[in-house]
């Protein structure tokens, strides 16, 4: 089934601990982005990228990395998670990024930083 | 920053009703999307407009935009219990190198059966 596919569904982590959010996409999109989800604040954007091998900052970028190696996958790393970074994390991607096309979403990765 | 604001923040009706969500942006823009959350659940996309149309069909979806105005509407015909979600409106910037969509906070919208 054509999609995003995000890992792991959802962490404890403790404070101070490094992780990867994986992210994958089969539809061969260009475009790829990572959101947060806060309840009262909306859908953020952390990191996304116009196409393999390219990154750009979002919104929120602070304490967050990504990296585009080839064109399937995007992962999105915390290098020492704090407790404001308790959040749901969403991948999305589309065809492109300069021409309107709607996203498709993963189905999230529910963080919480204790 | 949020572009978008959505209004209402929550919407309750009964099933049969038609459902209208509005959306205000501040900034010029190239595209508005609309998408449904389901609670849980990733967002999925209903319809995206382009800045030079001003209306949208699509099943009982029924979307309108004002540029003018800075505005647009998300109606919702002969709503069903199914229909209970979030819906967020997002909008495109307006120059080439600004497609990334920034997202409203979202209407709750509840269908009683």
């Amino acid at each position: 089934i054509a999609g995003i596919t995000q890992a792991p569904t959802s962490q404890i982590l403790a404070a101070g601990r490094r992780m990867t959010l994986r992210c994958t996409q089969d539809m061969r999109h260009n475009a790829m982005y990572w959101y947060r989800q806060d309840l009262g604040l909306g859908l953020r954007l952390i990191h996304y990228s116009n196409t393999a091998g390219t990154t750009g900052k979002g919104e929120v970028p602070d304490g967050y990395s990504v990296s585009r190696a080839n064109t399937d996958d995007f992962p999105l790393t915390l290098a020492s998670a704090v407790p404001s970074q308790t959040s749901v994390y969403f991948c999305a991607s589309s065809a492109s990024l300069r021409r309107g096309h709607g996203y498709t979403f993963g189905s999230g990765t529910r963080l919480t930083v204790v | 920053s949020q572009q978008g604001e959505e209004d209402p923040q929550a919407l309750s009706i009964q099933e049969g009703e038609n459902a209208t969500m509005n959306c205000s942006y501040k900034t010029s823009i190239n595209n508005l999307q609309w998408y449904r959350q389901n609670s849980g659940r990733g967002l999925v996309h209903l319809i995206l407009i382009r800045s030079n149309e001003r209306e949208k069909h699509s099943g009982r979806l029924r979307v309108t935009l004002d540029t003018s105005k800075k505005s647009s509407s998300l109606l919702i015909t002969a709503s069903r219990a199914a229909d209970t979600a979030s819906y967020f409106c997002a909008t495109g910037g307006g120059s080439s190198n600004t497609g990334k969509l920034i997202f409203g906070q979202g209407t709750t919208l509840q269908v009683k059966p």
